[in-house]
C-alpha cells in the first residue's frame, strides 16, 4: 500500500524557517518526482513545486510565489521528500501536501497523496 | 503563467449529469487531470490525460478536452459526489504544473 506521510508542520514566525517531511512507503521512492501542493484555509491548491528522480536529474522547479525561498529535496536513501521553506511569510500559512507523480506519463498528474501538515505563519 | 479558469460552483439534481468546465488558453493541446476534494480530506485523482479514470474510480466520472474547455463529466450524480473539483495540467513551456480556482459541486 502505496503512503506519505507528512511532518514538521506547526507555528512559524515571519522571516524564519521551517522544514516539512514526506515520508513514504509502498513504491520505489528513487523511481519518482515528487511534489509539493499546498491550500491556504477556505481557498484552492496551489502548486509549489517538484523534484524530478534523479534518473531524470533530481531537478526542481518551483512557483513563482516561493521561488528562491522555498528547496525542495530528496533522500532516495529514506524514501523522504523535504521542503525546506526560509523567509516565511504570512501569506504560505496553508495546508501543505506532498504527492507523487503518476508514473508512465507524459504529463505530471498525481496519483497518491499524503494527509497533509498544516503551517501557521504568525507573530 | 498558464492559467485555468473555472467556476466557483455547479448544482445538480441526484441522478442527473454535472459538466464542470476548465478553460484554458488552447487547452486541447495539453493533457487535463481532475480531482475531487471533500471537506479536511486530500485530493484524489478521478481523470488523468484529459480521459483515463484511476482503478478504484467509477464509471459515471469521464473527461473531455478541445478546444480551449475541458470539462469533467458526472453521470447519475449521488449526494457523496458533493466535493471540490480542481483541474489541473503540466504547462510543459514552463514546466510548471496548475490548477484550476476549483468548483464546488453541489448536489441540491
Amino acid at each position: 500500500e502505496v503512503q506519505l506521510v507528512e511532518s514538521g508542520g506547526g507555528l512559524g514566525q515571519p522571516g524564519r524557517s521551517l522544514r516539512l517531511s514526506c515520508l513514504t512507503s509502498g513504491f520505489t521512492f528513487g523511481d519518482y518526482t515528487m511534489s509539493w501542493v499546498r491550500q491556504a484555509p477556505g481557498k484552492g491548491l496551489e502548486w509549489v513545486g517538484f523534484i524530478r528522480s534523479n534518473t531524470y536529474g533530481g531537478t526542481a522547479e518551483y512557483a513563482a510565489s516561493v521561488k528562491d525561498r522555498f528547496t525542495i529535496s530528496r533522500d532516495d536513501s529514506k524514501s523522504i521528500a523535504y521542503l525546506q521553506m526560509n523567509d516565511l511569510q504570512t501569506e504560505d500559512t496553508a495546508v501543505y501536501y506532498c504527492a507523487s507523480r503518476r508514473p508512465r506519463s507524459v504529463s505530471i498528474s498525481f496519483d497518491s497523496w499524503g494527509q497533509g501538515t498544516l503551517v501557521t505563519v504568525s507573530s | 503563467s498558464y492559467v485555468l479558469t473555472q467556476p466557483p460552483s455547479v448544482s445538480v439534481a441526484p441522478g442527473q449529469t454535472a459538466k464542470i468546465p476548465c478553460r484554458g488558453n488552447n487547452i486541447g493541446t495539453k493533457s487535463v487531470h481532475w480531482y475531487h476534494q471533500k471537506p479536511g480530506q486530500a485530493p484524489v485523482l478521478v481523470v488523468y490525460d484529459d480521459r483515463d479514470r484511476p482503478s478504484g474510480i467509477p464509471e459515471r466520472f469521464s473527461g473531455s478536452n478541445s478546444g480551449n474547455t475541458a470539462t469533467l463529466t458526472i453521470s447519475r450524480v449521488e449526494a457523496g459526489d458533493e466535493a471540490d473539483y480542481y483541474c489541473q495540467v503540466w504547462d510543459s513551456d514552463s514546466d510548471h504544473v496548475v490548477f484550476g480556482g476549483g468548483t464546488e459541486l453541489i448536489v441540491l
